[in-house]
């Protein structure tokens, strides 16, 4: 597969506090992106998507940015909440989902 | 939100026996269903693609004697891991996209923990 990672780093941040969450994505021909949170023994959950003719998007309490030069997705949660502690990971692929891939996945502990 | 299942949700099996797990989409029609493993604290691997009446489409390094899946119905698909040895044991989670449905996500299921011994 594309995206496999030795070990998930940890993000740790106070309850109420924002948090950031970064994936490098290295499909150049990635025009869709997506965002999910995985509980443990879980399947992931879609959280927001975003597509490559934008830069920015926002849900509830969620933003998505794309930086397509650098390759660079963000997620950032407004007034994180203990219950945000999870493992959060990007995907991408083309928009008509014939691949579809995920980032190495950052694990965020919320600290109550 | 649709929902996708999966069956078993975990399973304990010998060494060289063959182990099916099922993916069902349970309120919407499957055009397409992906199968992805993954170890513990990695991330999602995608394995295969598997368009409904025809041969899955398998990842560099997948192999497909090894890893059978079969896309049947509209509504189910399944992965066959035959003579499972224990570097198998991993956690095999599927999703579901209905193409010609409006909308532009994949719902997963909730995974199947295999473990071989």
């Amino acid at each position: 597969g594309e995206s496999v990672g030795l070990h998930l780093p940890t993000l740790s941040v106070q309850e109420g506090d924002n948090s950031i969450i970064n994936c490098a994505y290295s499909n150049s021909a990635s025009d869709y992106f997506i965002w999910y949170k995985q509980e443990s023994g879980k399947g992931p959950q879609f959280i927001i998507d975003i597509r490559s003719n934008m830069d920015k998007r926002q849900g509830q309490r969620v933003t998505v940015l794309l930086n397509k030069t650098v390759k660079h997705l963000s997620l950032q949660i407004a007034a994180t909440q203990p219950g945000d502690s999870a493992v959060y990971f990007c995907a991408y692929g083309p928009y008509n989902f014939n691949k579809f891939y995920f980032g190495s996945g950052t694990k965020l502990n919320v600290k109550p | 939100g649709a929902v996708v299942s999966q069956h078993p949700s975990w399973v304990i099996c010998k060494s060289g026996t063959s182990v099916k797990i099922e993916c069902r989409s349970l309120d919407f029609q499957a055009t397409t269903m992906f199968w992805y493993r993954q170890f513990p604290k990695q991330s999602l691997m995608l394995m295969a693609t598997s368009n409904e009446g025809s041969k899955a489409t398998y990842e560099q390094g997948v192999e497909k004697d090894k890893f059978l899946i079969n896309h049947a119905s509209l509504t189910l698909s399944t992965l066959t891991v035959t003579s499972a040895h224990p570097e198998d044991s991993s956690f095999y989670i599927c999703s579901a996209r209905d193409f010609r449905a409006p909308g532009d996500t994949q719902y997963f299921g909730p995974g199947t923990r295999l473990t071989v011994l």
